[in-house]
Order: C-alpha cells, then sequence, then structure tokens
C-alpha cells in the first residue's frame, strides 16, 4: 500500500493557537516523513521531515510527532500566525526510488 | 541553499501547439528530478521521474509520447507537452533531489500552462 491519509481536510484556527495536522501511512517501508507548506499559485516549500528513529523533532514553531508503532505522525504549528495560513502536506518516502507519496492536503486558515 | 527555478512560470498556447517547461536546480546536483502535476485544491500528482542521462520513468496513466522529459545534465530537466490540449491545462511542478543519495526534494515555483 503506497497511501497517506491525511486530516483534516480544512482546518480554521484563531491567531495565537495550537494547528494539528495528522497523517497515517501503511508501507512499513517508508522511512522519511517530510511536510510541506504550499501557498496559493506557488510550489510546494518543505518544512520539516523526520525519520522512524526519532519520535519528535522540533523547528521554531513547528514540531513534527512520530509514532512508529502507530504508523501515524502529525505536524503542530504553534502560536498560529495569519501567514501560516497555506495547504499543508504530509509525505511518506522509502526505498531506492526516491518517490513521494503525498497526502490530500490540509487547507490552514489563522484568523487574526 | 536547494533552489529549484522554473520557466516560464506562466504560459498561454494554443491547441495543437508544443509548450516546453525548463527546470533547474540553481545551486545543487540533482541526480533525480520528478515532475509532477496538480489541479485546483488537489494533491500533486507525480507524473515521472528523470534521471540523468536516461529515459525517464513514467507513472502509470502518463502518456509518454505526449509529455516527453529530458534530463541532460545534473542541474536542467525539461518537460515538453506536445500537441497540447485543454485538458492539459494545469499547475506543472517539479522537483529535484540532491545528488547523493538524500532523500529531500525541493520544488519549484510551478508552471501554469493554459491551453485554449
Amino acid at each position: 500500500q503506497q497511501q497517506v491519509k491525511q486530516s483534516p481536510q480544512s482546518l480554521i484556527v484563531q491567531k495565537g493557537g495550537i494547528s494539528i495536522i495528522n497523517c497515517a501511512y501503511e508501507n512499513t517501508a517508508f522511512d522519511y516523513f517530510p511536510w510541506y507548506q504550499q501557498f496559493p499559485g506557488k510550489g510546494p516549500a518543505l518544512l520539516i521531515a523526520i525519520r522512524p528513529d526519532v519520535s519528535e523533532k522540533k523547528e521554531g514553531r513547528f514540531t513534527i510527532s512520530f509514532n512508529k508503532s502507530a504508523k501515524q505522525f502529525s505536524l503542530h504549528i504553534m502560536d498560529s500566525q495569519p501567514g501560516d495560513s497555506a495547504t499543508y502536506f504530509c509525505a511518506a518516502t522509502g526505498g531506492s526510488n526516491y518517490k513521494l507519496t503525498f497526502g490530500k492536503g490540509t487547507l490552514l486558515t489563522v484568523n487574526p | 541553499g536547494a533552489v529549484v527555478s522554473q520557466h516560464p512560470s506562466r504560459v498561454i498556447c494554443k491547441s495543437g501547439t508544443s509548450v516546453k517547461i525548463e527546470c533547474r536546480s540553481l545551486d545543487f546536483q540533482a541526480t533525480t528530478m520528478f515532475w509532477y502535476r496538480q489541479f485546483p485544491k488537489k494533491s500533486l500528482m507525480l507524473m515521472a521521474t528523470s534521471n540523468e542521462g536516461s529515459k525517464a520513468t513514467y507513472e502509470q496513466g502518463v502518456e509518454k509520447d505526449k509529455f516527453l522529459i529530458n534530463h541532460a545534465s545534473l542541474t536542467l530537466s525539461t518537460l515538453t507537452v506536445t500537441s497540447a490540449h485543454p485538458e492539459d491545462s494545469s499547475f506543472y511542478i517539479c522537483s529535484a533531489r540532491l545528488a547523493g543519495g538524500a532523500d529531500t526534494q525541493y520544488f519549484g515555483p510551478g508552471t501554469r500552462l493554459t491551453v485554449l
């Protein structure tokens, strides 16, 4: 199975709040899990990524939590800002072809 | 670092003509480049994987004779949409993987193709 399931489809958060986006995967061969941020009309930009050997990775206001046994990982955006309003994609890859399998995306809106 | 550019950013063409889109890694060498297509409010759909000096590998359902991919150097890959039709109108995005085995893909800014 190559699927990565992402939820929620859309999310509205107040400024200063915490945004949480969840992803689940099935393929145990996946060993690299990046998150991308995409603004309308632009290409995706790498936000943060994690490997299964750690359970959490933090970069600034962005944190990935990883649960290997549950095959789930999530993105937490602390102190969410209106400028964070964008579509977020989780992805996964593993093996020699380096293909990324993307989730369907989450449209985040942060209200001022 | 790790900047990927695409040219053009927008193109409008007439039905039946061909359009070439360039993808360049500006500050690194890319063994592998990928081409994606994205429909409005949808996720990225991988079209093909391009390795420098070899033929591209196309995903199931992608017409290789319609979407010609060339990866002539470690910093340049091109996608040519041949005999374009209105249904080919879309947002095309490339990504590049750092040479040396890294998993990280860096994406270009995308090209908006409109076929009239």
